[in-house]
């Protein structure tokens, strides 16, 4: 099951762009890579999914080089609601019964 | 209505005693997972259902037991609560994947928060 590293926390200024990036040096070849968001007392929130390259959404990007070794969740211009933990997971969602791990995830406070 | 609910929502007992969390889904997902959370640890796994008959273990499966009910009905029980079993536990769905790639994504529950005094 491979292991993922995100820092443990961030802070931004309403506005700016944040970027969270997420290590994950032992991704399996059939890995594919998700993010998740969760605001307190309530359950996580699935935000965006890839595998490689780059991937878009209404709600954020997610950038995955080459190596696949590592990615970055993107999220434009937050907001003072975009304050929640975000959970870098990694595991193979396609098909078979790999479990994923959730981590410890990144706090973002946005600062008004 | 939501698509996931647990009940109870807030559930305080005490050591030795067994307490049932259910979790209901209107999704018709085959998938059904159950988590806990602890400040600082992120989610964790403790069992996981990919149909009626599948019932597997997660990270933390000791001192929990689970029942597939139905699809639509997945239940988490401690056979006898201890004070480390303070938590907030979520129950969560997800479709089976019906292609290579599919995004496989779990739509989680409001979430229990038991405590074992």
């Amino acid at each position: 099951l491979a292991k993922t590293t995100q820092p443990i926390s961030m802070d931004s200024y309403e506005g700016q762009e944040v970027n969270i990036t997420c290590s994950h040096n032992n991704i399996a070849t059939n890995d594919y890579i998700t993010w998740y968001q969760q605001f307190p007392s309530q359950g996580p929130r699935f935000i965006i999914q890839g595998y490689k390259t780059k991937v878009t959404n209404e709600v954020a990007s997610l950038f995955i080089p080459a190596d696949r070794k590592s990615s970055t969740l993107s999220l434009p211009r937050v907001s003072l609601s975009d304050t929640a933990v975000y959970y870098c997971l990694v595991g193979l969602l396609s098909g078979g019964y790999q479990k994923v791990t959730f981590g410890t995830g990144t706090k973002l406070q946005v600062i008004p | 209505d939501a698509d996931v609910t647990q009940t109870p929502r807030n559930r305080i007992t005490k050591t030795g005693k067994r307490i049932m969390l259910e979790c209901s889904q209107t999704k018709g997902h085959d998938r059904m997972y159950w988590y806990r959370q602890d400040p600082g640890l992120g989610l964790r796994l403790i069992y996981y259902s990919f149909d009626v008959k599948d019932i597997n273990k997660g990270e933390i499966s000791d001192g929990y037991s689970v029942s597939r009910q139905a699809q639509a009905k997945f239940s988490l029980s401690l056979e006898s609560a201890i004070p480390n079993q303070t938590a907030l536990y979520f129950c969560a769905t997800s479709d089976s994947p019906k292609w290579a790639g599919d995004n496989n994504e779990q739509f989680f529950g409001p979430g229990t928060r038991l405590t074992v005094l």
